[in-house]
Order: C-alpha cells, then structure tokens, then sequence
C-alpha cells in the first residue's frame, strides 16, 4: 500500500466552482499534512498546513483533516484558470525522538480550470 | 530575500562523468533534503539532513552521495551517473520539527538532467 494517495486526475472543473482533491494516508502516527501547488516545469509551492482535525481555511482555500479515516482534503471556491496545476499532498512522520521527519508525497492531482 | 537556490538548472552529461548539484538556503534552516520528480512516480526523497554532519538516506538513495559541512549548503554528487538517474532533481529546507508538528519545506527552483 502506498504511504499517500491521490487520484492522478486529470480533475476538470468549471470557472468559478469548487474544486474537491483529496488523499488518503497510511501512517496513523502522521501529524503533519501539507498540500503544495506545482506548476508544469515549476518548484512546488506550499498551499494550506494542517495538524489538527478539522477545516482550516485561508481565502479561497480550505483544508479538512480526519485522522480517523486518515484522510485529508483541500477544497477550492471559485476556482479560477489560475488553479490550473498539479497538487502534491504531502505527510510528515515523526520517526525519531529527535525530531527526525520524512516528507511523503503523493504522486500528485493535476487540476484544470475550464473558462 | 529567503531562498534556495540550486545549479546548474539544467546539465547533459554522459554515462560515468562524476557531476555534483549543489544546493544553497539563506533561511539558517536546520533541515536539508534532496528529492527528485519522475512522471508518475511523484517525488521521491533521495536524501535528507538534520544538521550539520547529519545525514541520512531517503528512499532512493542509490547512486546518489551527500555532505552537509556548513548548514546552509547541502550537494548532491552523483559518482558514476547513468541513464536512469535521468530526472527533476529538487532541493528543500526547512525549520527542524517541534513537537511533532513539522514546518514548510522551501524548495528550490530545480535542477533538470539528462544522463546519456
């Protein structure tokens, strides 16, 4: 089973709707989740964090966290051409007493924005 | 400006030439990681850095060398490269987690190579 996943897409959303990408995870001591934007050719670029369960939301943007499901969202109103790109989940594990982390992404969400 | 910078951004080489990709943060981040981006297999971690001197491998770190000797510049060698090392290389850093809760990692602008 792969530590995190996502459904690779080609996700299409209309102008101006919300768009829903979600993933899955596979360590239940995982305490860190992070969505990242990446644009074809580009760095990826950090969206929304979130540690605790529940929505956190930031403009346009809202995380939702379950733990118990082990699942985590990102939600996106009024979704503009702009939005076009691929999101990585990403989920950090503790795997050490001493604050050693591994980053795990998911293989990524490609998103297009139809005008 | 807060930043990682990574060179070259773009190298050809051939099979067995020793190449080095170097990596630089001004953040004074603790953490250093390299990973790199094949289609469909997303990033992969190849290998990451606690502190200075304080190195550990990721998950393909075959092929692949490090060093940590100042905390803000971390290389990526690759002794003997080949075809399958072809690849989006990226560098990240970050602040060392606290309390379980990590922090955003920075990436740099990427390095793409092409192994013949």
């Amino acid at each position: 089973q792969k530590e995190v996943e996502q459904n690779s897409g080609p996700l299409s959303v209309p102008e101006g709707a919300i768009a829903s990408l979600n993933c899955t995870y596979s360590d239940r001591g995982s305490q860190s989740f992070f969505w990242y934007r990446q644009y074809s050719g580009k760095s990826p670029e950090l969206i929304m964090f979130i540690y605790s369960n529940g929505d956190k939301e930031d403009g346009r943007f809202t995380a939702q966290l379950n733990k118990a499901s082990q699942y985590v969202s990102l939600l996106i109103r009024d979704s503009q051409p702009s939005d076009s790109a691929t999101y990585l989940c990403a989920v950090n594990i503790d795997i050490s007493n001493f604050g050693n982390e591994k980053l795990t992404f998911g293989t990524g969400t490609r998103l297009t924005i139809i005008p | 400006e807060a930043q990682v910078t990574q060179n070259p951004r773009y190298l050809i080489t051939v099979t067995g030439k020793k190449l080095t990709v170097t990596c630089s943060q001004n953040m004074n981040h603790e953490y250093m990681s390299w990973y790199r981006q094949d289609p469909g297999l997303g990033l992969r971690q190849i290998y990451y850095s606690m502190n200075v001197e304080v190195t550990d491998k990721g998950d393909v770190p075959e092929g692949y060398k490090v060093s940590r000797k100042e905390k803000r510049n971390f290389p990526l060698i690759l002794e003997s490269p080949s075809p399958n090392q072809t690849s989006l290389y990226f560098c990240a850093s970050s602040l060392k987690s606290r309390g379980g809760q990590s922090h955003e990692q920075y990436f740099g602008p990427g390095t793409r190579l092409t192994v013949t």
